[in-house]
């Protein structure tokens, strides 16, 4: 089955308003990051957060090490957040990383 | 700011074709990744190297293989192209358990 489950699938909000990703992972993990996929698919890490909470500007990560998820919080959300959130979970004690399907966002003036 | 280029950005192959994809990276990472992308699968790892002259196999390394000739350049070999190989292709390179930084990707099509 599926490692990384990510969810929703996908979003629409209105810009302003606030947005929840979730990510849930099968098996123990030593680093876990979200990405952004731009609309043309260029690929950047947001952060890495492998345990704890984690802010930086208006992302805010939860990774919750034992029950194997983890949340992405982007506050105020602008048109120009729109594109595909990808989690990414170490499940080989460092070796590669798996990443989840994602989640599409967009956000509508 | 890390950087990894990729070449072709785009390419059109024939079946049963050979394809050679290219990945060069100045930051001076011990990590490389070849991963493809499909609608519906996210990003899915081929091959990985973790030093030079040698590669790993990733979680679908069938009908591809991967070269590591420096730490700099990692090239991704589809010796008999096939249709089921139509995706985006990202390389990525990394220090261990570090980010990743990914290149632009190579759109291949084969017809």
């Amino acid at each position: 089955g599926q490692q990384v489950q990510q969810s929703p699938a996908s979003l629409v909000l209105q810009e302003g308003e606030n947005a929840e990703l979730q990510c849930n992972f099968s098996s123990t993990a030593t680093q876990l990051q979200w990405f952004y996929q731009s609309p043309g698919g260029s690929l950047v890490s947001l952060l890495s957060n492998p345990s704890g909470t984690k802010h930086t500007g208006r992302l805010t990560s939860t990774t919750v090490t034992k029950e194997r998820r983890s949340s992405l919080h982007i506050s105020s959300s602008q048109t120009t957040d729109s594109g595909t959130y990808l989690c990414a979970i170490d499940l080989n004690s460092g070796t590669y990383q798996r990443f989840g399907t994602g989640t599409k966002l967009q956000v509508v003036p | 700011e890390a950087a990894v280029t990729q070449s072709p950005r785009s390419k059109v192959a024939v079946t049963g074709g050979k394809v050679t994809l290219s990945c060069h990276q100045t930051n001076n990472h011990d990590y490389m990744y070849w991963y493809r992308q499909d609608t519906g699968h996210g990003l899915r790892l081929i091959h990985y190297s973790y030093v030079a002259d040698s590669t790993e196999k990733g979680d679908i390394p069938d009908g591809y293989k991967a070269s590591r000739p420096s730490q700099e350049n990692f090239s991704l070999i589809l010796e008999l192209a096939s249709l089921s190989q139509t995706a985006v292709y990202f390389c990525a390179s990394s220090h261990r358990e570090d980010t990743q930084y990914f290149g632009p990707g190579t759109r291949l099509l084969v017809l």
